[in-house]
């Protein structure tokens, strides 16, 4: 079965600063990778995905992430964070076949300092 | 274009309790899933729809159960609420079966269910 780590349960950062959310999966095959970003008593909001092609995506809010299959890797980054994008990131794989049931992350709150 | 619409956002029951949550999706999707996020748990799958037929089903016990409409429209029910029912539960569509990266799921902003 797949898995998705998140290492980092929270991470504090000042605001201007540069930010790398870390996403490690476990899948035999080549996933679909996910970024969602969920803000308090909100529902979750899709930064970007990856399905094939160019591994390094481009997500709104100028977050991009780069999948790096000989790691097992899909990190989330963005050069200058502003004080609105604290909230919970989470990173999700899919498969073919698996239609839409996603395995989550366990999530990385994210606070900025102003 | 609306998104993702659940009912009730907020709703407070008793252990024994059934509950029944609403979800509409985005206009021409019908495909329909629900999710559990829970602190101990995190984000859980729960069930699939397509075109009124459950396609896909994570591993919960049997009091939890939902439905599809003709109008993609959906419901689950939980039965026999337990104290660790307790969740928000999030509604996601999209508008074919088959995922893709034209088709990926939209989330709603969640049923925040309390059970005590």
């Amino acid at each position: 079965a797949q898995s998705v780590t998140q290492p980092d349960i929270h991470i504090t950062v000042s605001e201007g600063a540069s930010l790398e959310l870390r996403c490690n999966y476990s899948y035999g095959a080549t996933p679909y990778l996910f970024w969602y970003v969920q803000s308090p008593g909100q529902g979750l909001q899709l930064l970007l995905k990856y399905f094939s092609g160019d591994t390094l995506v481009q997500g709104i809010k100028g977050f991009e992430a780069e999948f790096k299959r000989s790691q097992s890797s899909f990190n989330l980054r963005k050069p200058s964070v502003h004080w609105s994008d604290a909230a919970e990131y989470f990173c999700a794989v899919g498969f073919t076949g698996g239609g839409n049931k996603l395995t989550f992350g366990t999530g990385t709150q994210l606070k900025v300092e102003l | 274009k609306a998104g993702v619409t659940q009912t009730p956002r907020y709703l407070i029951k008793t252990r024994g309790q059934q509950v029944t949550l609403s979800c509409s999706p985005i206009s021409g999707h019908r495909s329909v899933s629900w999710y559990q996020q829970t602190p101990g748990q995190g984000l859980q799958f729960l069930f699939e729809y397509f075109s009124e037929t459950q396609r896909n089903k994570g591993n919960f016990p049997g009091r939890f159960s939902g439905r599809q409409f003709s109008n993609s429209r959906s419901e689950m029910n939980v039965s026999t609420l337990e104290l660790g029912d307790s969740a928000l539960y999030l509604c996601a569509s999209r508008a074919g079966q088959a995922i893709s990266g034209a088709n990926v799921l939209t989330f709603g902003a969640g049923s925040r269910l309390t059970v005590l």
